[in-house]
């Protein structure tokens, strides 16, 4: 079953702690991003990666981090930096540049109180 | 102004109705053309890609693309009840680190 598994589906954390959501894919796509929606607001761009050992920042990177060790997989950690945190989290891959189809994830539904 | 704008809806429709979502943009350079589906509280998933200007059919789905008018639509005929949830415009250049620019996206509603 090819696709994309984004884990846990609700996650909760206190204001000051650091999260790391997951983002694995067995498409075999060389690129994956992170976005962020917040109601009214779309999807804006976290950070992306086209390929391993490389990935850019997106539009609101400030207060994240991430990696890409391996081709499959591209982590998010949240850091206490960002302001905003509480959010839905979506994970999205492409089989090459940032222009093709991109398929998500299920979402990772973030909260910190 | 914005790059993509997309109505903002929330759009209800009776059962077999036709549905029309539109969104417009201002950068010309873009030329590849998505449209997204997002049921609540899920990812998104492709419905429709389209590249450059034309019209793609796909089932009960058409999406349209003019260039000249920086317009795209995404047409549904005999719209159903499984259609009701937020539909996403999104386009992009191309090329080296181009990024996907998404519409804030609109709530659809279809009526049984």
């Amino acid at each position: 079953d090819g696709g994309i598994t984004q884990s846990p589906k609700y996650l909760f954390r206190k204001e000051g702690q650091n999260v790391t959501l997951s983002c694995e894919q067995n498409l075999n796509h060389d690129a994956m991003y992170w976005y962020r929606q917040d109601p009214g607001q779309g999807l804006r761009l976290i950070y992306y990666s086209q390929i391993v050992n490389d990935f850019q920042k997106g539009d609101i990177a400030e207060g994240y981090s991430v990696s890409r060790e391996k081709k499959e997989s591209f982590p998010l950690t949240v850091t206490s930096a960002q302001k905003n945190p509480t959010a839905f989290y979506l994970c999205a891959s492409s089989i090459r540049g940032t222009f093709d189809e991109q398929y998500f994830g299920p979402g990772t539904r973030l909260t910190v109180t | 102004q914005k790059e993509v704008e997309q109505d903002p809806g929330p759009l209800s429709v009776p059962e077999g109705a036709i549905v029309s979502l539109n969104c417009t943009y201002s950068n010309s350079a873009f030329q590849y053309f998505m449209w997204y589906r997002q049921y609540s509280r899920k990812g998104p998933e492709l419905l429709m890609y389209t590249y450059s200007s034309g019209n793609k059919e796909d089932g009960r789905f058409t999406a349209q693309v003019d260039k000249s008018s920086k317009y795209i639509s995404l047409f549904i005929r005999d719209s159903q009840p499984s259609d009701s949830a937020t539909y996403l415009c999104a386009m992009s250049a191309g090329g080296a680190n181009s990024k996907l620019t998404f519409g804030k996206g609109i709530t659809l509603s279809v009526r049984p």
